[in-house]
């Protein structure tokens, strides 16, 4: 399917577990980033790439790592997960000049 | 710092009333301003964007750099306009977007 597509949907996982959000986009968009949204927060960004192998970190990046070996793909990390990353988490994506990001369907991760 | 400020967590209208939703930002050079609309359970969707200076869906925002402000607007709230609504902004020279914290619009029958 085109667009841009996040899995696994819903996660639930422990205190201490590495888990991995896949994000994958076939438009060849050049940016990509990656959001959590909490009530009373809204949406603030994790990680952002320009291009494959370029990532920079955003406002919250502690507990998070991500990589972008392919342009389409650009996978989130969390290498010791706890309960304050339980949160919804999208993925986007877009191209310069474009000035529009298309916005994955979403992953609601749970930590127990 | 780049900031966008929405100061309504939620507001409620009866159908067919006027809506207003609140957006400030601080940036000191020229920014590019979104709203952004996520129904219920649905993926984030882009509504307005500055430069366009186009009505989608009824809505129109105008963006006033002496205020900075970038309200959003429409004037007869329709039920199905229910939703999460994000004022986002992006820089020049960067390419991220700063997002609000989102106003939940409700239009009561």
């Amino acid at each position: 399917d085109a667009g841009i597509t996040q899995s696994p949907r819903y996660k639930i996982t422990e205190t201490g577990r590495q888990v991995t959000l896949m994000c994958h986009q076939t438009w060849s968009h050049s940016y990509m980033f990656w959001y959590r949204q909490d009530l009373g927060h809204g949406l603030r960004l994790i990680y952002y790439s320009a291009a494959a192998d370029i990532t920079d970190k955003g406002e919250v990046p502690d507990g998070y790592v991500v990589s972008r070996s392919k342009t389409e793909n650009f996978p989130l990390t969390l290498e010791s997960a706890t309960r304050s990353q339980t949160s919804v988490y999208f993925c986007a994506s877009s191209v310069p000049g474009l000035a529009e990001a298309f916005f994955g369907q979403g992953t609601r991760l749970t930590v127990v | 710092a780049q900031r966008v400020t929405q100061p309504e967590k939620l507001l409620s209208v009866f159908k067919g009333a006027p809506v207003e939703l609140k957006c400030n930002y601080s940036y000191s050079g020229s920014p590019e301003l979104f709203w952004y609309v996520q129904y219920s359970r649905q993926r984030l969707q882009l509504l307005l964007r500055h430069i366009s200076r186009e009505s989608i869906k009824g809505f129109t925002a105008d963006l006033n750099k002496g205020e900075t402000s970038f309200h959003l607007k429409k004037p007869f709230a329709q039920e199905e306009d229910s939703a999460m609504y994000y004022c986002a902004l992006s820089t020049s020279g960067t390419y991220k977007y700063i997002f609000g914290t989102g106003t939940r619009l409700k239009v009561l029958a």
